[in-house]
């Protein structure tokens, strides 16, 4: 199965600050990483699918990057709702796998 | 507009059973397949398993083989996930969850609200 690994575990930022989360794949995921958020309570939400593509009603400050093991979501100018946790996801192979999640809090 | 309603929350002793439901609605549901994708307490998420809803396919988490079972009923648009042999570290917020593509594994575009599985004697 393909263990994914997200770095750091938690980032402290302050609104407005770039946030640079980090998921590593143990082999490759080609394109198929998907990256969701995560707030209490409540369901993850799909952000990034197929690496780069938002979904929709997604805010443009959230992108996706990366390729093959490497993978990354930047958030461009953090907003207050944006503290949350993040986990990201791949369907290359089955099992589907998540990563442990990285949670973002506010400094 | 596309929504996931699943039942709600269960407490249930070691050894026995839990189903949930998860009703679709606002889409055709036997055009994307489900997921079932569940939360312990304070913990990540881990998958369990997908069916096609078009063909009853299922694809399960190893560790959950042979305890799991997942069925559909296109007649209502309804979504259900069996776990047998309820373990203590069965507890956790159960998901469905909508694949984006048809005939794909992921990703997850639409979620239910879940439904909490409390395992406990």
């Amino acid at each position: 199965e393909i263990v994914l690994t997200q770095s750091p575990a938690t980032l402290s930022l302050s609104p407005g600050e770039r946030a640079t989360l980090s998921c590593r794949a143990s082999q490759s995921v080609r394109s198929y990483l998907a990256w969701y958020q995560q707030k209490p309570g409540q369901a993850p939400r799909l952000l990034i699918y197929d690496t780069s593509n938002r979904a929709t009603g997604i805010p443009t400050r959230f992108s996706g990057s990366g390729s093959g093991t490497d993978l990354t979501l930047t958030i461009s100018s953090l907003e207050p709702e944006d503290f949350a946790v993040y986990y990201c996801q791949q369907r290359t192979n089955w099992p589907i796998t998540f990563g442990q999640g990285t949670r973002l809090e506010i400094k | 507009q596309v929504q996931l309603v699943q039942s709600g929350a269960e407490v249930k002793k070691p050894g026995a059973s839990v189903k949930v439901s998860c009703k679709a609605s606002g889409y055709s549901f036997t055009r994307y397949p489900i997921s079932w994708v569940r939360q312990a307490p304070g913990q990540g998420l881990e998958w369990m398993g997908w069916i096609g809803t078009h063909n009853g396919k299922t694809n399960y988490a190893q560790r959950l083989q042979g305890r799991v079972t997942m069925t559909t009923d296109s007649s209502t648009s309804t979504a259900y996930m069996e776990l047998r042999s309820l373990r203590p570290d069965d507890t956790a917020v159960y998901y469905c969850a909508r694949v984006l593509y048809y005939d794909s594994s992921g990703p997850f575009d639409y979620w239910g609200q879940g439904t909490l599985v409390t395992v406990s004697s």
